[in-house]
């Protein structure tokens, strides 16, 4: 079985500071992992993904993110935080998909990132 | 563009009636997925469709039904079972293997 557990459901920064979200996983196989943002009453979309290349991973809009197995971490960064990047966040793990075969997507709870003026 | 569309964005049902959810998809994908989302409780799997006419529970399928009679259309009703269906429906869609799932833009359901 699979989980991912975001730590604090709720982030404060100020806008230039950095934005730092937690990520921790569970997976009794090598994981895909991701992490997606959801602005106000709208989908998801896909920010970055680790698919067990380069550990470091860059996104879009400027995060970025880094695979540690021995911590089973996947936090989410982003060096000097933006009035736009206030949104939710999820992280989200897949056991690996081959040939046809289907990976289930597992969602944490959430983060919601509020960025100060 | 390609995509994923669901219709209606907003919708209120009252107690006792059956609503259905659709969603399209022009990316050629083979997978469909349909998510609840609650506030702080991330999103949950209600149903997933690997191929046209086949179709598999998530974890919470209980008082919701789904059909893939077409790759392009996953459309997801809510029966008068679900006890709370006041919630944000996404769907998405995926190439089988590839994990990485595109989402359309919600509907929300009220029940009055």
């Amino acid at each position: 079985a699979q989980s991912v557990t975001q730590l604090g459901s709720h982030v404060s920064v100020s806008e230039g500071a950095l934005v730092l979200l937690r990520c921790n996983y569970s997976s009794s196989v090598p994981p895909y992992l991701f992490w997606y943002v959801q602005y106000p009453n709208q989908g998801l979309q896909l920010l970055l993904k680790y698919t067990s290349a380069a550990t470091l991973v860059k996104g879009i809009n400027g995060f970025e993110a880094e695979f540690k197995k021995s911590e089973t971490s996947f936090h989410l960064t982003k060096p000097s935080a933006h009035m736009r990047d206030a949104a939710e966040y999820f992280c989200a793990v897949s056991d690996r998909a081959g040939g046809t075969s289907y990976g289930k997507l597992t969602f944490g709870q959430g983060t919601i990132l509020t960025v100060h003026p | 563009d390609g995509g994923i569309t669901q219709s209606p964005k907003y919708l209120f049902r009252k107690e006792g009636q059956n609503v259905t959810l659709s969603c399209e998809q022009n990316l050629n994908h083979d997978a469909m997925y349909w998510y609840r989302q609650d506030p702080g409780q991330g999103l949950r799997l209600i149903y997933y469709s690997q191929i046209v006419n086949d179709f598999q529970k998530g974890d919470i399928a209980e008082g919701y039904s789904v059909s893939r009679e077409k790759k392009e259309s996953f459309p997801l009703t809510v029966t008068s079972a679900q006890k709370n269906p006041t919630a944000f429906y996404l769907c998405a869609s995926s190439m089988v293997a590839a994990n990485e799932q595109f989402f359309g833009p919600g509907t929300r359901l009220t029940v009055l």
